[in-house]
């Protein structure tokens, strides 16, 4: 079964402590991004990655680290300088090339601070 | 930086009204304009996209406009349906770059 997993769906984390958000996927994609889901602001870039070994700030980095050592799995770390983690996460990725092409969607990790 | 912006924030319209939602861009580069929807606990899914070679595109009810020169592209639903109801990004690309989000709208179809 083809697509793109993120994991865990939900996931709570201790004030402090870095958290580490799990994003695979198996349609053989360049293009890798995280975003995060406020209520009624959309969806905003934390980092992408166009190619294996290279990624780049989004809008929100500040307080995210992210690695792309394999080209199925871009993993985000939530750290404790993020000042309000709580959200919705959400993981894409998408062929590249010469033209953009649709973006997959992973489920979503709901991160609740405690 | 690149940013896109969408509206309105919420949309009410009657069942089989017709609803419209407009975005524009700021990059100049960007070629690529995909629509999202999202229904209550579910991943974004692609609906319609347009590339910036083409001003028009339908896919049954659902077409999407595209403006270069004042870039604008909107979404347009005819004869809506209770199912239609859900949260509707925009987003813009250039190539082999990022993903730009709109920030959402809240489509409710009124029975």
């Amino acid at each position: 079964d083809g697509g793109i997993t993120q994991s865990p769906k939900y996931l709570f984390r201790k004030e402090g402590q870095n958290v580490t958000l799990s994003c695979e996927q198996n349609l053989n994609h360049d293009a890798m991004y995280w975003y995060r889901q406020d209520p009624g602001q959309g969806l905003r870039l934390i980092y992408y990655s166009q190619i294996v070994n290279d990624f780049q700030k989004g809008d929100i980095a500040e307080g995210y680290s992210v690695s792309r050592e394999k080209k199925e799995s871009f993993p985000l770390t939530v750290t404790s300088a993020q000042k309000n983690p709580t959200a919705f996460y959400l993981c894409a990725s998408s062929a590249t090339g010469h033209l953009n092409t649709e973006a997959f969607f992973g489920q979503g990790t709901r991160l609740t601070v405690v | 930086g690149e940013n896109v912006e969408q509206h309105p924030s919420t949309l009410s319209v009657q069942e089989g009204d017709s609803a419209v939602i407009k975005c524009t861009y700021s990059d100049s580069a960007s070629n690529y304009f995909p629509w999202y929807k999202q229904e209550l606990g579910k991943r974004p899914q692609l609906i319609i996209d347009i590339r910036s070679n083409v001003g028009e595109k339908k896919d049954q009810r659902i077409a999407v406009t595209l403006n270069k020169t004042a870039k604008h592209f909107s979404l347009h639903i005819t004869e809506t349906q209770p199912e239609d109801s859900a949260v509707y990004f925009c987003a813009a690309s250039s190539s082999a770059s990022k993903i730009i989000f709109g920030s959402g709208t809240r489509l409710s179809i009124r029975p």
